[in-house]
């Protein structure tokens, strides 16, 4: 079974600009939620996504922002960004509210 | 909300001997603990985890045990091996639909061959 997708692996953003993030679950997966981990803050939460429907929110500004689709793929979009937007942002998804979550390779994003 | 703490911060041993790594959450209604690999390049991976109704839990070379009274919980490795190093996350949280882990900032295990 393929493991979670995120695409692309590597991106480069100007300040300013706007940047979406994409994230494909373990198939039969159903819950989604994205993390930004970074040297100094470690692994933060920012959303969490079940059924299309946004359950859960970190204390992100919003700017950031997902969504989710009917297939359980999932999006999220960064706009206006900043220098301190750097970071590794992971994906993770679950099977059902009692599973443990599943992590991709990430996106690493740099703004320049 | 929740915070968790994680010690020490970086981990020398030697290969064989065993690695003990602690950490201390702050919100009582946590519920999930799990900990995670991180290799180089690679997102973080999930090696066991623990619920709040269960003490102990042990995987081959690999157990966790849960102390809910005075909040930690700690990843015990035992005959470490080269490939067990790595950096090492523990969480604290909950699962379904408050869905949320709070993440320690890491320890970076070296396992000396």
């Amino acid at each position: 079974k393929a493991g979670v997708t995120q695409t692309p692996r590597y991106l480069i953003k100007t300040r300013g600009q706007q940047v979406t993030l994409s994230c494909s679950p373990i198939s039969g997966h159903r819950s989604v939620s994205w993390y930004q981990q970074t040297p100094g803050q470690g692994l933060q939460f920012l959303f969490e996504y079940f059924s299309e429907t946004q359950r859960n929110k970190g204390n992100f500004p919003g700017r950031f922002s997902g969504r989710q689709f009917s297939n359980s793929r999932s999006e999220m979009n960064v706009s206006t960004l900043e220098l301190g937007d750097s970071a590794l942002y992971l994906c993770a998804s679950s099977l059902d509210d009692s599973a443990p979550l599943h992590f991709g390779n990430g996106t690493r994003l740099t703004v320049t | 909300g929740e915070n968790v703490e994680q010690h020490p911060s970086t981990l020398s041993v030697q290969e064989g001997d065993s690695a003990v790594i602690k950490c201390t959450y702050s919100d009582s209604a946590s519920n999930y603990f799990p900990w995670y690999k991180q290799e180089l390049g690679k997102g973080p991976q999930l090696i066991i985890d623990i619920r709040s109704n269960v003490g102990e839990k042990k995987d081959q070379r690999i157990a966790v045990t849960l102390n809910k009274t005075a909040k930690h919980f700690s990843l015990h490795i035992t005959e470490t091996q080269p490939e067990d190093s790595a950096v090492y996350f523990c969480a604290a949280g909950f699962t379904g639909a408050n869905s949320k882990l709070t993440f320690g900032k890491g320890i970076t295990l070296s396992v000396r061959p």
